[in-house]
């Protein structure tokens, strides 16, 4: 399956400051989803890149797809305790099932 | 629209046992897949069923991992026997088709320690 390696593994942040998450491939990816698992919880879909270069946005979070479709980020503007949680990117297989990445735990500081 | 169920929530059994988990997707989803999440870890795909037919069960260690779904509804994994290093959450997701990837919706999930 496609490997997808995300950084940092781990990110600290005070309430009200910016975070970002990235996801990297060593193959172009077809799409990347993003996910995000609360502490105890399950993942949670949260959006869908399919084009180069492409950028959505959702209120604070801000998803990016690399112009060669081999990274993505995640970007939370002024990070609420609400964010805590861990984030996942994941591609699409042959089958068009998914294969995560390692996550980014994000810890908000109130 | 009713989520993606799974039972049991919690088990607890010891190394070399058996034990089984039940999913029932949301009703239409053709696809359903089982994921293990091990502490710290992304979810790790163990199996996709489309309808009741396997799709991709390459990550299954079929030594002692099974997956079923008969009549292409809910499905069922067992672990017999179980090793220490199965120890994780057993994730349930399933979408829409298979072939239109708009975001897994994933269960509860079965929490399985290994003792």
């Amino acid at each position: 399956g496609q490997q997808v390696m995300q950084i940092p593994q781990y990110q600290h942040v005070q309430e009200g400051e910016d975070f970002t998450t990235y996801c990297n491939s060593s193959t172009t990816l077809s799409n990347i989803q993003w996910y995000k698992q609360r502490p105890g919880g399950h993942p949670v879909f949260l959006i869908q890149l399919v084009k180069s270069g492409e950028v959505k946005k959702q209120k604070r979070l801000t998803f990016q797809f690399g112009e060669a479709k081999k990274n993505s980020s995640l970007h939370i503007t002024a990070t609420q305790t609400t964010d805590v949680g861990t984030y996942f990117c994941s591609s699409a297989g042959g089958a068009n099932n998914l294969f995560f990445g390692t996550g980014t735990r994000l810890t908000v500081i109130p | 629209e009713a989520g993606v169920a799974q039972s049991p929530r919690y088990k607890i059994i010891e190394k070399r046992q058996s034990v089984a988990f039940w999913c029932n997707p949301i009703s239409g989803h053709a696809t359903l897949y089982w994921y293990q999440q091990i502490l710290g870890q992304g979810p790790k795909l163990l199996i996709q069923f489309q309808n009741n037919g396997v799709v991709d069960d390459s990550q299954l260690p079929k030594d002692r991992f099974s997956a079923e779904r008969l009549k292409g509804v809910d499905s069922t994994l067992k672990i017999q026997p179980a090793k220490l290093e199965d120890s994780a959450v057993y994730l349930c997701a399933s979408s829409s088709r298979q072939g239109e990837v708009r975001g897994y919706t994933f269960g509860s999930g079965t929490r399985l320690t290994v003792v």
